[in-house]
């Protein structure tokens, strides 16, 4: 069975300044997906970012990149000139290729300060 | 519709009633999915739709709760004998179908509150 763990419950990051977000996993699949969702207030969960296990160059959208080690299995997120309105709960979660059951991390309160 | 509605956005029902919550997907998404979310955790899947089909309710926690769908539109979440437990974010999303589910898009969820 896969699991994804988020280690660091709660995290601050100052306004403009750069935060990283850990996330392992544990997986005996040789082909999956890995992604970042966003849940504002709102609930709604927002794709941040994805990555494709055999791609081994990291995947980048504006301001947000990822470190995907994939022997490690581990792949954090990188967010640059951190925003306002970036606060949010941000979780880790992995997709087997061809399927559609998302395995969540726990996930982590991100607070951007001004 | 333009994106995945739910209602209603807040529940609190009494220990013990049935409650049940709905979820409009995105017009032409074969696939519906339910999730879970407790306090402080992450998302648990409950249930697959395929059209009105349910090929995987492995997720669903107990024979209180049930889903249906009516063809490949409105789906219907229902607790019965609810419990304190089953307070929760309850989250839908759809996606084009099944095998694409990178393409997820997902509901504002209803959060149900037993007391």
């Amino acid at each position: 069975a896969q699991t994804v763990t988020q280690s660091q419950p709660e995290m601050s990051v100052q306004e403009a300044e750069t935060v990283t977000l850990s996330c392992t996993y544990d997986t005996s699949e040789n082909n999956y997906y890995l992604f970042w969702y966003k849940q504002p207030p709102s609930r709604q969960m927002i794709l941040v970012i994805r990555q494709e296990a055999y791609k081994q160059q990291n995947a980048t959208e504006n301001r947000f990149s990822v470190n995907f080690q994939k022997a490690a299995k581990s792949f954090s997120l990188k967010i640059s000139d951190s925003q306002l309105g970036d606060t949010a709960m941000y979780f880790c979660a992995f997709m087997k290729t061809g399927t559609y059951k998302y395995i969540f991390g726990t996930g982590t309160r991100l607070k951007v300060l001004a | 519709g333009a994106g995945v509605s739910q209602s209603p956005s807040n529940k609190v029902t009494e220990k013990g009633k049935d409650v049940e919550l709905r979820c409009d997907p995105i017009s032409g998404h074969t696939a519906l999915y339910w999730y879970r979310q407790r306090l402080g955790q992450g998302l648990e899947f409950l249930i697959y739709f395929q059209g009105n089909s349910a090929p995987d309710k492995s997720g669903l926690p107990s024979d209180r709760f049930s889903a249906e769908r009516t063809g490949e539109s409105v789906s219907t979440l229902t607790i019965q004998r609810t419990q304190q437990e089953d307070s929760a974010v309850y989250l839908c999303a759809s996606s084009p179908n099944g095998l694409q589910g990178l393409y997820y898009t997902f509901g504002s969820g209803t959060r149900l509150t037993v007391v």
